[in-house]
């Protein structure tokens, strides 16, 4: 069974820190995606990553899938309140059925 | 363009009974894909149809079915609700098969079973 491990599960931090959370699998996959999640709502995809070593910004938020593309993470910078939300990973199965494994996500809190 | 919309966005129910819950796609996407969330088992894959034809599955009891009719419009049916089946169901549509490369979501229906 495929699975993807995010950590931390929760994070907590003050208005400007940085933080990295991350998404590890022992398998590879053919892409990964990024959503956020804000309460009463969908997830919404951030950015998708394909290419093993891949570094994609969006603003403050940095992007990167492993080069053996079995793991990937986000860094955001000098994070502020509107960053809070669900943060989830989700990689797309290499094989035929090329299914989405999705994490349990990261629950970030920036406060102000 | 308008998004992914689900309905009814809240739904209380018991033990037993069962449920409809309905997702309208994004004009032109022919694949919805139906998910279970919940804070212990994150996001679980129900199934996914494309064109009326139910092309992906996940792990899911026969209890949990659904369908998909011309327009795209898709229903997915929960008989016999258990109360483990108190979670947040989410509707996602694409443009592509096998789930296309993005997905848009809708808000979800929260379900809840007493």
């Amino acid at each position: 069974t495929q699975l993807l491990e995010q950590s931390p599960q929760f994070l907590s931090i003050q208005e400007g820190e940085n933080l990295t959370v991350y998404c590890n699998s022992s398998s590879v996959f053919s892409s990964l995606q990024w959503y956020r999640q804000e309460p009463g709502e969908g997830p919404v995809l951030l950015v998708t990553v394909v290419t093993g070593g891949e570094v994609k910004k969006l603003k403050r938020l940095t992007f990167q899938f492993g080069d053996a593309r079995k793991d990937s993470s986000l860094h955001i910078t000098a994070a502020q309140p509107g960053d809070t939300g669900l943060y989830l990973c989700a990689g797309r199965n290499a094989g035929n059925n090329r299914k989405l494994i999705w994490g349990l996500g990261t629950s970030l809190a920036v406060n102000p | 363009k308008a998004g992914v919309t689900q309905t009814p966005r809240y739904l209380i129910k018991t033990r037993g009974q069962q449920v409809t819950l309905s997702c309208s796609p994004i004009s032109g996407h022919r694949s919805v894909s139906w998910y279970q969330q919940t804070p212990g088992q994150g996001l679980q894959f129900l199934f996914e149809y494309f064109s009326e034809t139910q092309r992906n599955k996940g792990n899911f009891p026969g209890r949990f079915s659904g369908r998909q009719f011309s327009n795209s419009r898709s229903e997915m049916n929960v008989s016999t609700l258990e109360l483990g089946d108190s979670a947040l169901y989410l509707c996602a549509s694409s443009s592509g098969t096998l789930g296309g490369n993005e997905q848009f979501f809708g808000p979800g229906t929260r379900l809840t079973v007493l």
